[in-house]
């Protein structure tokens, strides 16, 4: 099983809102990742998290605001967005950590959920 | 820099026939991977297929298999029996073994009934 599920699918939200978008995995997954796309783009990273600690911000303006509460769950709170920000966000897991060497070869492929698609008026 | 070209942004192939997207990427590493996503009009992200950079032999997966040079730097993905459900925008990623995936800029693929 491979399924990363985020929710909602869709989000309209007015720049004075404050939401949440939800992703989870239940493979055992160690590092969890939030991708920002736009249309005929290709995803830009924006937050990863390995074994629960942020371990990347890729310089993401403070208005977006990732959690992440335990092992399976992903958080991204969301406030003061602006009408740039809409994309589709999505979500994806690895098997081990980001950034540990170990002596097996660990495990890159990232399986992806299927985004949230966010407007912002 | 790292870097991952497609230099193909669309293709159309006929249904049953078969397409070759190409992929190069730039590297100094010697330890990598190479994947090709599949992204629909659906939007999820799907993994085609993944390469080691460390294995010779060239991945497959069902119509789906890749031509891998590693000293040319060269990621292909060969579609044979092209069906209507292989639609979608197809990006090559390079990741190396300790750091960020980058995708490339995609190829929209079109298959014609």
């Amino acid at each position: 099983d491979t399924e990363v599920t985020q929710t909602p699918k869709h989000l309209v939200m007015g720049m004075t809102n404050k939401k949440s978008l939800k992703c989870e995995q239940h493979m055992g997954h160690r590092a969890m990742y939030w991708y920002k796309q736009k249309a005929k783009k290709p995803p830009e990273l924006m937050f990863v998290y390995s074994y629960e600690k942020l371990s990347i911000n890729e310089s993401v303006p403070s208005r977006f605001s990732p959690e992440c509460p335990n092992s399976s769950l992903l958080n991204l709170h969301l406030h003061a967005l602006q009408p740039e920000d809409s994309a589709l966000y999505l979500c994806a897991s690895s098997q081990d950590g980001f950034g540990v060497v170990t002596a097996r070869r660990y495990q890159e492929t990232q399986y992806f959920g299927p985004g949230t698609r966010l407007l912002v008026l | 820099a790292q870097t991952v070209t497609q230099s193909q942004p669309e293709m159309s192939v006929q249904e049953a026939e078969t397409v070759t997207l190409s992929c190069t990427y730039d590297t100094s590493e010697s330890d990598y991977y190479l994947f090709w996503y599949k992204q629909p009009p659906s939007r999820q992200m799907i993994l085609v297929i993944r390469q080691e950079a460390y294995k010779q032999q060239n991945a497959t997966e069902n119509r789906f298999s890749v031509n891998f040079q590693k000293a040319a730097k060269s990621f292909s993905l060969k579609i044979s029996d092209s069906q209507l459900g292989d639609a979608a925008m197809y990006f090559c990623a390079y990741r190396p073994r300790d750091d960020k995936i980058i995708f490339g800029k995609g190829t929209r693929l079109h298959i014609l009934p």
